[in-house]
């Protein structure tokens, strides 16, 4: 069935570092590919995504690309702020016709100043 | 108020409690969405109401008993809890249930106790 593999965390960076989370996925079709944000005390919101092959999201200075070939989504960010900190997740969503969204386990980040 | 709110953001309950979890959407989605968020593990969806009809319930236990009035409405009802669903309650909703990339929003949650 559908899946999603994000690194575990917790990740802890200094201000401006580079950030990578890795996520890769197992899907039968074409899956649309989301990077959701929860912050402290907070639901989960949306912070980019992409639908077809090759794609790139991005969004507050993120970006993610669709690799096909790889069946990979990787999160990254230049240069991280302490407001940064939160837990990313990765999901997949079935484009069949389900719309079931299928979540990593989430990776903590901890951005310190 | 917008977007979609849960109460009790907080619940402490014994096994023997009966309690609800309420959640309300203002986006005029016509998708609402249960999940369970506990440490170390993925969200599990547990269950899915498209037009107040519910449309996936995966195999959650019958001590949740979920209930949809209406599109802007979403409970869930528990009853003889165990202290292993002690977690995070999530509710979401988007704007139609089929097909594409909707996206969902979420609530903030309810951080569930069971004692």
């Amino acid at each position: 069935g559908d899946s999603v593999t994000q690194m575990e965390g917790p990740v802890t960076l200094s201000e401006e570092a580079f950030l990578t989370i890795n996520c890769t996925y197992t899907a039968t079709g074409y899956p649309s590919l989301f990077w959701y944000v929860q912050y402290p005390g907070e639901g989960l919101q949306l912070l980019l995504k992409a639908t077809k092959a090759d794609d790139k999201g991005s969004n507050k200075g993120f970006e993610a690309t669709y690799r096909k070939e790889t069946t990979s989504f990787h999160l990254e960010k230049g240069s991280v702020q302490v407001s940064d900190s939160a837990v990313y997740f990765c999901a997949l969503s079935d484009q069949g016709g389900a719309n079931n969204l299928f979540f990593g386990t989430g990776t903590r980040l901890t951005v310190i100043p | 108020e917008t977007g979609v709110t849960q109460t009790p953001r907080h619940l402490v309950m014994g096994m023997t409690n009966k309690k609800s979890l309420k959640c309300e959407q203002h986006l005029g989605h016509n998708a609402m969405y249960w999940y369970k968020q506990s440490a170390k593990k993925p969200l599990e969806l547990m269950f899915v109401y498209n037009f107040k009809e519910q449309t996936e319930n995966n195999s959650v236990p019958s001590r949740f008993s979920p209930e949809c009035p209406n599109s802007s409405h979403l409970f869930l009802h528990l009853h003889t809890l165990q202290p292993e669903d002690s977690a995070l309650y999530l509710c979401a909703s988007s704007r139609q249930r089929a097909g594409g990339d909707n996206e969902q929003f979420f609530g903030p949650g309810t951080r569930l106790t069971v004692l």
